[in-house]
């Protein structure tokens, strides 16, 4: 099993549109978690730290279930610059090493 | 205050060539991590290091591949006598050395085209 699973899509949505991306882990001892963004052929960019209250940041909110071992990302109001990869990210025990999940593609249309 | 300074942004090199891939961290940041690309895949974590010493480096390929962050000067990643499949984009992010829980901030990456 994979350390960090996403589905790679591609998620095709209208403008506007409300999507969510799933992500699932397996090392229960995972101390933190986030959410990256990657544009094509570009460095992965932090869109938002998970914490396990829930957060939200504008139209983006991120959710941990510790229990279920899963973490979702949702996004309102899709813009079509919100077109990206997004990395599902887990910090893993001892907090020096980030696991990368292999990302989500997001396509917004117009 | 500058990020983390990765180059050359593009490095060809032919198979058998060696490939010298440079990491400056943040100012203050004396811990540096090394990330692979390869295409259509994932980010997967090669080598953690802080000033000359390794931490881990589970995710290193065992032959081929070294890594160092001298006293002075950038990180190196090493690749003696390439391949094609070591065409990647290669990622360096850096950390202060109680980083904690906190997240990485990655350079521009350097893309290694062998061919």
């Amino acid at each position: 099993r994979k350390e960090v699973e996403q589905d790679p899509g591609p998620f095709n949505v209208p403008e506007g549109a409300t999507v969510a991306f799933n992500c699932t882990y397996s090392n229960s001892a995972s101390q933190s978690f986030f959410w990256y963004r990657q544009d094509c052929r570009k460095e992965p960019k932090l869109l938002m730290s998970v914490y396990s209250s829930g957060n939200e940041d504008g139209r983006f909110t991120a959710q941990l279930n510790r229990a279920s071992q899963y973490i979702s990302l949702l996004i309102r109001d899709s813009k079509l610059s919100d077109s990206a990869t997004y990395l599902c990210v887990v910090n893993i025990g001892n907090g020096n090493k980030l696991v990368f999940g292999a990302g989500t593609i997001l396509r917004v249309k117009s | 205050n500058a990020g983390v300074m990765q180059n050359p942004r593009h490095l060809v090199r032919r198979r058998g060539q060696e490939a010298r891939l440079r990491c400056s961290p943040m100012k203050g940041h004396s811990h540096v991590y090394w990330y692979r690309q390869l295409p259509e895949e994932g980010l997967k974590f090669m080598v953690y290091l802080q000033k000359e010493n390794i931490i881990d480096e589970s995710g290193m390929p065992k032959e081929r591949f070294s890594a160092e962050f001298p006293k002075e000067g950038p990180s190196i990643l090493r690749i003696q006598q390439v391949v094609r499949g070591d065409s990647a984009a290669y990622f360096c992010a850096s950390s202060p050395p109680t980083r904690g829980n906190s997240p990485l901030h990655f350079g521009n990456g350097t893309r290694l085209t062998v061919t």
